[in-house]
């Protein structure tokens, strides 16, 4: 399994954040998996954003939800984070991860976003 | 702050044993599992559930859990297991993930 994290390395305070996890040799149609977005601000611990079954149900982490949407396309064997009114507390690697049940047996190599004007 | 406390550091000498606990309420009920993060590199998996190790894991890594403590067990460090290690488990909603703050480990 292979998971790869692919948008935007600057966005600008304010602005939307989108971020789009490519998966291959699994299939987000699976009901065994849920497909997780995780983040790591520079010098900091991990913290769980959120994730999606591959019936679109989510579940976010209550400090993001209000500016969190993580959907599934199918289509692509994809699966995308979008957070909305971002700040500089925003910047960090975010990692896509499979979620095999409550733990993550497949991660992406990271993708770093900074926000800055 | 987490609802899943960790020792911030440990160290332990090369050959020896180290134990890296994890505490929170939801340890009572939920296994945490257990990642591995080198610097520059993505997390890995090194215990989950009731002491399993994916396929590639050395043995010497082992996983136990007692009340609302959960550790993370080395035996017989190697150098290149110096690294952050952090538990997960669920939040004590029970509807959420939440990660532990990490202990750096150094192999003296």
């Amino acid at each position: 399994v292979q998971l790869r994290e692919s948008g935007p390395g600057l966005v600008k305070p304010s602005e939307t954040l989108s971020l789009t996890c490519t998966v291959s040799g699994a299939s987000v149609s699976s009901r065994s998996y849920y497909w997780t977005w995780i983040r790591q601000p520079p010098g900091k611990g991990l913290e769980w954003i959120g994730y999606i079954s591959y019936s679109g149900i989510t579940k976010y982490n209550p400090s993001l939800r209000s500016r969190l949407t993580i959907s599934l396309d199918t289509s692509r064997n994809q699966f995308s984070l979008r957070l909305t009114s971002v700040t500089a507390a925003d910047s960090a690697v975010y990692y896509c991860a499979r979620d095999s049940g409550y733990y993550f047996d497949s991660w992406g190599q990271g993708t770093l976003v900074t926000v800055s004007s | 702050s987490s609802e899943l406390t960790q020792d911030p550091a440990v160290s332990v000498a090369l050959g020896q044993t180290v134990r890296i606990t994890c505490q929170g309420d939801s340890l009572r009920s939920s296994y945490a599992s257990w990642y591995q993060q080198k610097p520059g590199q993505a997390p890995v998996l090194v215990v989950f559930g009731k002491n399993k190790r994916p396929s590639g894991i050395p043995d010497r890594f082992s996983g136990s859990s007692s009340g609302n403590t959960a550790s993370l067990i080395i035996t017989g460090a190697q150098a290149e297991d110096e690294a952050d290690y952090y538990c997960n488990s669920r939040d004590s909603s029970g509807n959420h993930l939440v990660f532990g703050g990490g202990t750096k480990v150094t192999v003296l």
